[in-house]
């Protein structure tokens, strides 16, 4: 069984705190994600990472940058938090099983993280 | 760019009632479609996938490339359907692509 944890559940900063997200997987996945979850604007994709060292901006990348150092592990950091990064973090991964194929996202539970 | 609508944000039917949940797309080349379900305080799920065709917990989903929709039915609704659900595309590049476009999900509620 496919298991993505992360290190807090919930988490409250204050601004301009450098915040640190962490995610770790146990199934030798290449590929990690990490989203942001808000009401009404749905998932949305903030950087992802398909092998070891390498990192790909997604969808909204600005005030966020992430780490991955080793194959199970991929943080995400927040260099200086702001209330508008208030939000619930998932991170998921995937394996990348032929060129073409897609492979099941398997999610986190969720960090919901707090800026005040 | 590619971009997934549902178009609705909260979704109320009654148990043993019909549901379908809308999803259309933009996207100019051939996309794989995906729906994603979160139940109450469970983490994020893969349901189903356009090119598997199969029924999941009585969910089906059929891509129509014409009218570039890809809704989610089920011809009788129970209570432990409740729950958000997510319509996700996939661009097929054809050189290895992993990322996901998510909607902005549509909340179902089955009033018993």
């Amino acid at each position: 069984d496919v298991k993505v944890t992360q290190s807090s559940r919930y988490l409250v900063k204050r601004t301009g705190e450098k915040v640190f997200l962490e995610c770790v997987q146990d199934m030798d996945h290449e590929n990690m994600f990490w989203y942001r979850q808000d009401p009404g604007l749905g998932l949305r994709l903030i950087y992802f990472s398909y092998d070891v060292k390498m990192k790909e901006k997604g969808d909204i990348p600005e005030g966020y940058s992430v780490s991955r150092e080793k194959k199970e592990r991929f943080s995400l950091i927040l260099e200086s938090a702001s209330t508008n990064q208030t939000s619930m973090y998932l991170c998921a991964s995937s394996n990348r099983q032929g060129v073409l194929s897609y492979n099941e996202q398997f999610f986190g539970p969720g960090t919901r993280l707090t800026v005040l | 760019a590619q971009r997934v609508t549902q178009p609705e944000k909260l979704l109320s039917v009654f148990k043993g009632a019909p549901v379908e949940l809308k999803c259309n797309y933009s996207y100019s080349g051939s996309p794989e479609l995906f729906w994603y379900v979160q139940y109450s305080r469970q983490r994020l799920q893969l349901l189903l996938r356009h090119i598997s065709r199969e029924s999941i917990k009585g969910f089906t989903a059929d891509l129509n490339k014409g009218e570039t929709s890809f809704h989610l039915k089920k011809p009788f609704a129970q209570e432990e359907d409740s729950a958000m659900y997510y319509c996700a595309l996939r661009p097929y590049s054809g050189a290895g692509s992993y990322q996901l476009t998510f909607g902005k999900g549509t909340k179902l509620s089955v009033i018993p």
